[in-house]
């Protein structure tokens, strides 16, 4: 079956920095999505990555290993707003999205 | 400011109601999506359509129907509402073909409570 795992909850502080993982086994592999979720509001989304190495958006980069089935988001300089829940999805052979349970992170000041 | 917009933040039914979710974007997006969020699960994929009048079942259809008669807009149909149905649901949209980097736009949600 397919299945990605993260983390269910995580807890940092103001103006640190956090790393959330993300494991994947999926049939086949055509992308990975990173996108962020404040409580009672949409996804929306943060990073993508196809290729293997780090991407870098600011304060937020994401990581990829195709060969490893693993990906992590790196959050810096942590701030409140940032409290909110991480998906992780893989989009697998026939271009269909599998999402992660989510990662909740909790910042503390 | 690109919108997904859905039509009722929160609702409660009866066991037996049918219900509408109704989604609306203003990007005139061809790809629409209707997933059911649940706690300690990952978004799972109800229905989705690539064009006008055309749907494909994801990985939950059952108990569901949708329609999809204009671009923007993308119905989804709870004909015989159950308990098990009680949920966040999540409509998004997004451009081209699903073999490239096409982002989600979502919805805010609606959560719906069958009693």
């Amino acid at each position: 079956g397919q299945n990605i795992d993260q983390p269910t909850e995580m807890t940092a502080t103001e103006g640190a920095i956090v790393q959330i993982n993300c494991t994947y086994q999926t049939s086949g592999f055509n992308g990975l999505f990173w996108y962020q979720q404040h409580a009672g509001e949409a996804p929306t989304f943060l990073s993508y990555n196809v290729l293997d190495g780090l991407e870098e958006k600011g304060r937020f980069s994401s990581f990829l290993s195709r060969s490893k089935g693993y990906s992590y988001l790196l959050l810096k300089e942590l701030q409140m707003k940032d409290s909110a829940s991480y998906l992780c999805a893989v989009k697998d052979s026939n271009y269909q999205l599998i999402w992660g349970a989510g990662t909740k992170l909790i910042i503390k000041p | 400011d690109v919108k997904v917009t859905q039509s009722s933040r929160y609702l409660v039914k009866r066991t037996g109601e049918k219900v509408f979710l109704e989604c609306v974007q203003d990007m005139d997006h061809e790809n629409m999506f209707w997933y059911r969020q649940d706690p300690g699960l990952g978004l799972r994929l109800i229905y989705f359509s690539y064009d006008v009048k055309m749907k494909e079942k994801g990985d939950i259809p059952e108990g569901y129907s949708v329609s999809r008669e204009k671009k923007e807009r993308f119905s989804l149909i709870l004909e015989s509402a159950s308990t098990n149905q009680t949920s966040m649901y999540l409509c998004a949209s997004s451009s081209g073909h699903s073999s490239g980097a096409n982002v989600l736009t979502f919805g805010a949600g609606s959560r719906l409570t069958v009693l």
